[in-house]
This record gives structure tokens, sequence and C-alpha cells, in this order.
């Protein structure tokens, strides 16, 4: 099946610094992934949509600049958390729309900012 | 603005017991998902509902769909420890790629 992997699993930064973090489908080609945010004990909420080849399309209240995405292969998409504060920390999850029009999860990352 | 919701928000429950998880949407949606969280993990699929009346059932669990009540149940039969998990749902939105996901339901399965 369809299989999504999602890198870092965990990372600790730094207040002030910025984290990459990747995901990348890695039998099928996706167009369009997606970010999620989780905060303990709470839903997943839409960050933002990542279109392979244009820019983000991102949700109500997510900044676009503290949030960058980019999409720049059929493969992958990765999130930068730009000067990441310890509000920031969270549980990012990531998902791509497979061949057969299901999503795929990654396996999420452990954002955590001192 | 598309709403899911879901209800219970906690639920306890004794082995072998059953009981049902509502999932209840605001707008006409192509599909409605089913997952399983477990802590500090990602989700799990379990089921995927195309159309008015579907049901599916995997084990101990078993997910229908009603469109027009914009109404999806999981049904637990005889619950069992291992089930005890976090279970969202999820919907599309109509015309989009995107989905939105249930509030969840956090389910603890007493021995």
């Amino acid at each position: 099946g369809a299989v999504v992997s999602q890198h870092p699993s965990r990372v600790i930064c730094k207040s002030g610094t910025s984290v990459k973090i990747e995901c990348r489908s890695l039998d099928f080609q996706a167009t369009t992934m997606f970010w999620y945010r989780q905060f303990p004990k709470q839903s997943l909420m839409l960050m933002a949509t990542s279109n392979e080849g244009s820019k983000a399309t991102y949700e109500q209240g997510v900044e676009k600049d503290k949030f960058l995405i980019n999409h720049a292969s059929l493969t992958l998409s990765t999130l930068t958390v730009t000067s990441a504060h310890p509000e920031d920390s969270s549980f990012y999850i990531c998902s791509a729309r497979d061949p057969i029009g299901g999503y795929t999860f990654g396996s999420g990352t452990r954002l955590t900012v001192v | 603005e598309l709403k899911v919701e879901q209800n219970p928000l906690f639920l306890s429950m004794q082995e072998g017991k059953n009981y049902t998880i509502y999932c209840n949407y605001s707008t006409t949606s192509d599909r409605l998902y089913w997952y399983r969280q477990d802590p500090g993990k990602s989700l799990e699929s379990l089921f995927v509902l195309l159309s008015n009346g579907a049901v599916k059932q995997e084990g101990r669990l078993m997910a229908s769909l009603d469109t027009k009540a914009r109404l999806s149940t999981l049904h637990i039969t005889a619950a069992v420890h291992d089930l005890s998990a976090t279970y969202f749902c999820a919907v599309d939105i109509p015309g989009t790629y995107k989905y939105i996901f249930g509030t969840g339901t956090r389910l603890k399965v007493l021995a």
C-alpha cells in the first residue's frame, strides 16, 4: 500500500532557530500533501495544503511566513518552522492523497522548542 | 464552515460491553473516514465510507454512514483493552481535496 515517510520523528530546538520537517511519498506520486498540527489531547488542525510546483494554500490563522512549505517534487513536501518559539511545540503530521483517492499519513514529528 | 463533531469526547467502558461513537457533520460530504490514534503516534486508517448506507466491519468495530442525516457511527462490540485509543472521524470538504477531522473520542476500555 501507499507509504508516507516523515522525518524527523522527534526534534528539540532552541527558541529562535528554524526546523525543517520532511514528508515523502515512497511508492507513489503525490501532487497534493497536507500539513496538520495537533496539540496534546486535541484533534488535528489543518495548517496548509501543499501543491507540487505551486504555492501552498494556508488555512485561516496560519502564518505563512512562519510555516514555510515547499513542494518541489512529486514525492517531497517540507515544512519549515521559522524562528521557533515554545508555543510552536506540537505534533506535526503530514498526509498525502494516494493514487486511489484516500489519504496516507506520515508518522508525525514531535517538535519541542526550548 | 464545515464542522465535524463527535460524541462522546471521552468514553470509559468495561471489557465485553458494546458502545457507539457518533460523528455529526454540518454540510454534505462525499466521503467519511474513521481513524485510530494511539498516544504519541500518527493515525491508522480504519474505514472509508463512500456512500449513503455504507457499512463496514473489521473485527469488533463496525462503521456506518447516513449521508441524509450527516451522521456516521462507529460501533464497538464486546470491547477489549486493546481497543483503548483515540478515534477520529474526518470528512471531505466538497469541491476540494481537503478534509476536516472531528473532535475525537478518547476511549478507555477497563479490564
